[in-house]
């Protein structure tokens, strides 16, 4: 099966610090990854979709210039949290989407951002 | 818009029970992919089973079965005989076609708690 990394794996950092999460196809090119947000006992958010070589499309309610996402190559997606506040912890989950066959998507472990 | 609705916040049962968690999902696309995840305590996602709108056989792979109605819009998961290590959480999900990003849009989730 095709297989995402993710990575840090876990985060601590200050408030008003950037954070920079990857995301890694390490089986398969994605030219779209998806971006989730969990927040403790709730469901996955859909963030913002990812997309190589082009501006990533976000959802209604997040704020593209606080979320960067970077998907500068088929096998690599960032999420950059900038100046992180305390409400921006929470579980991070890229997903990205596998072409070859039935446009699966493979999830990755998951990031999770405590900001102090 | 899409939804997906899993009313079952949080399930009890002894270990050996049957246990059967509900999805219920509105979509006006006539293609569309329903998915079962599972999310243990690692927060790690584990996918159980795609199905496509067109396909309404219903699915048996050990102990889990599905059962998707297209007629009452529902894709219930039954776990036969549970087992400790069943506990999780599980969430329905509902992606749009291709043609519209292939997003997914999950439920709430269902808290499974399985007791010895």
């Amino acid at each position: 099966g095709a297989v995402v990394s993710q990575h840090p794996s876990w985060v601590i950092c200050k408030s008003g610090t950037s954070v920079k999460i990857e995301c890694r196809s390490l089986d398969f090119q994605a030219t779209t990854m998806f971006w989730y947000r969990q927040f403790p006992k709730q469901s996955l958010m859909l963030m913002a979709t990812s997309n190589e070589g082009s501006k990533a499309t976000y959802e209604q309610g997040v704020e593209k210039d606080k979320f960067l996402i970077n998907h500068a190559s088929l096998t690599l997606s960032t999420l950059t949290v900038t100046s992180a506040h305390p409400e921006d912890s929470s579980f991070y989950i890229c997903s990205a989407r596998d072409e070859r066959g039935g446009y699966e998507q493979y999830f990755g472990p998951g990031t999770r951002l405590t900001v102090t | 818009a899409q939804k997906v609705t899993q009313a079952q916040t949080e399930i009890s049962v002894v270990e050996k029970e049957d246990v059967t968690l509900d999805c219920v999902y509105e979509t006006r696309d006539t293609t569309y992919y329903l998915f079962w995840y599972k999310q243990p305590p690692s927060g790690e996602l584990v996918f159980l089973i795609r199905r496509n709108s067109f396909d309404e056989q219903n699915e048996i792979s050990g102990r889990y079965s599905w059962n998707f109605q297209k007629s009452t819009s529902s894709f219930n998961f039954t776990i036969t005989a549970s087992q400790v290590v069943d506990s999780a959480v599980y969430f329905c999900a509902l992606s749009e076609p291709m043609e519209y990003g292939n997003k997914l849009v999950f439920g709430a989730g269902t808290i499974l708690r399985v007791k010895s």
